[in-house]
């Protein structure tokens, strides 16, 4: 079965300073898609930043960047020029092609620092 | 488009009630899905409609719950006879079916429910 670890239950960083969130994912398959969600306190999960497996050039969006290392099985998300809205609580999930089920890990509360 | 809509937002209930929830997707979006998270965890999926039909169920969905989604537009998720055990947030979210690629879904705000 597909696992998602986020061993980093919480994270600080300094405003405009940068941090990176660890992810890792234990999957058979080798046709899969990751992605990175942000949970802002009692607000809705919104889609920071999505990886597919098969593409070796890693993804961004703006001040949002992962590093993936397919071998590793390792993706992790580096927030550059940290905002105090960056904080939130930040889920990395993974889904197999040709199915719908996300498998979430138990996120990461990052607190930006005034 | 204003997104993946849920009601109600928070919930109070008594144990052994029924309670239902609504979901109201993004229009063009022809796959809904629910999931349940509880206190630090991350979401777990409950389960999942293409159009009317719900094509799967997980083992977490005991038959105190049903799931529709009529017409293939919004759904709604009842509990029955409610446990303590219950609570949690309920979320809704709703994709778009493309061939070429994974379905990014887009998440509701949720409904917190809480069983006395």
């Amino acid at each position: 079965a597909q696992t998602v670890t986020q061993s980093q239950p919480e994270m600080s960083v300094q405003e405009a300073e940068t941090v990176t969130l660890s992810c890792t994912y234990d999957t058979s398959e080798s046709d899969y898609y990751l992605f990175w969600y942000k949970q802002p306190p009692s607000r809705q999960m919104i889609l920071v930043i999505r990886q597919e497996a098969y593409k070796q050039q890693n993804a961004t969006e703006n001040r949002f960047s992962v590093n993936f290392q397919k071998a590793a099985k390792s993706f992790s998300l580096k927030i550059s020029d940290s905002q105090l809205g960056d904080a939130a609580m930040y889920f990395c999930a993974y889904i197999r092609a040709g199915t719908y089920k996300y498998i979430f890990g138990t996120g990461t509360r990052l607190k930006v620092l005034a | 488009d204003t997104g993946v809509s849920q009601d109600p937002r928070h919930k109070i209930t008594k144990r052994g009630q029924n309670v239902t929830f609504r979901c109201d997707p993004i229009s063009e979006h022809n796959r809904l899905y629910w999931y349940r998270q509880t206190l630090g965890q991350g979401p777990e999926f409950l389960t999942y409609f293409q159009n009317e039909a719900q094509l799967e169920k997980s083992r977490l969905l005991s038959d105190r719950f049903s799931a529709e989604r009529p017409k293939g537009s919004f759904s709604t998720l009842e509990i029955q006879r409610t446990e303590q055990g219950d609570s949690a947030m309920y979320l809704c979210a709703s994709s778009s079916l493309d061939s070429l690629t994974v379905d990014t879904q887009y998440f509701g705000p949720g409904t917190r429910l809480t069983v006395l």
